[in-house]
């Protein structure tokens, strides 16, 4: 089964202060990954995508970006953090033709 | 296009009591539909998921779901709600075209008031 690593668990990062976070992938091989944000009372909302390395597709446009170097590997990103970057990020993974997504633990991100 | 309406972004019950969490759904295409749970500072664990077959699902902690394509309505229940229970839960719909995307609802907040 897939097990999602993400870290760091919580962060605090001035407006402006550059952003990095990882999500990594176990078990599995060419997954489908997912960038969630989850800002409060607002539900979930999909970031970005990734089908392949390299591959990325934007849902919406923001001060955020993504990454994937390797396989298993998904790169969450900022130059400059604004306030409205605060949330809980999820990253998420599923395989094609797999129904379901496995979730990784989340990143408390607040911006001061 | 895929859409989910939870409705009731606050519910409150008593321990014991019946847990009723709503959801709809759009879909252009037939749909998988899934119910998932999360804990506060944690991420989403799946609770059921409804993709072809019969339409009342079963999932962990006693709750279950039942797919009503009349209504395109995919509701969740429980029949006695326990403490633990207390959570926030999502309605999703998948989207079986290219990143095989999710779309959830807005989330409903259970209470269990001892």
């Amino acid at each position: 089964s897939q097990t999602i690593h993400q870290w760091p668990a919580t962060l605090v990062q001035p407006v402006g202060s550059p952003l990095s976070l990882e999500c990594t992938v176990e078990g599995t091989s060419n997954p489908n990954l997912y960038w969630y944000r989850q800002a409060a009372g607002r539900g979930l909302q999909l970031l970005f995508y990734s089908v392949g390395i390299g591959q990325i597709s934007s849902e919406v446009p923001q001060n955020l970006s993504a990454s994937r170097p390797q396989d298993r590997q998904f790169i969450l990103s900022s130059k400059k953090l604004l306030l409205s970057d605060s949330g809980f990020y999820l990253c998420a993974s599923t395989m094609t033709g797999l129904i379901g997504y496995t979730f990784g633990s989340g990143t408390r991100l607040t911006v001061v | 296009a895929q859409s989910v309406t939870q409705l009731g972004s606050h519910v409150s019950v008593s321990e014991g009591a019946l847990v009723l969490l709503r959801c709809n759904y759009s879909s252009s295409v037939p749909p998988y539909l899934f119910w998932y749970v999360q804990y506060p500072n944690q991420g989403l664990q799946l609770l059921l998921k409804y993709t072809t077959g019969a339409t009342l699902v079963k999932g962990i902690n006693g709750f279950e779901a039942e797919f009503k394509k009349s209504e395109t309505s995919f509701h969740l229940t429980k029949p006695s709600a326990h403490m633990s229970d207390a959570a926030e839960y999502f309605c999703a719909v998948s989207d079986q075209g290219p990143g095989n995307q999710f779309y959830f609802g807005t989330g409903t907040s259970l209470t269990v008031i001892p």
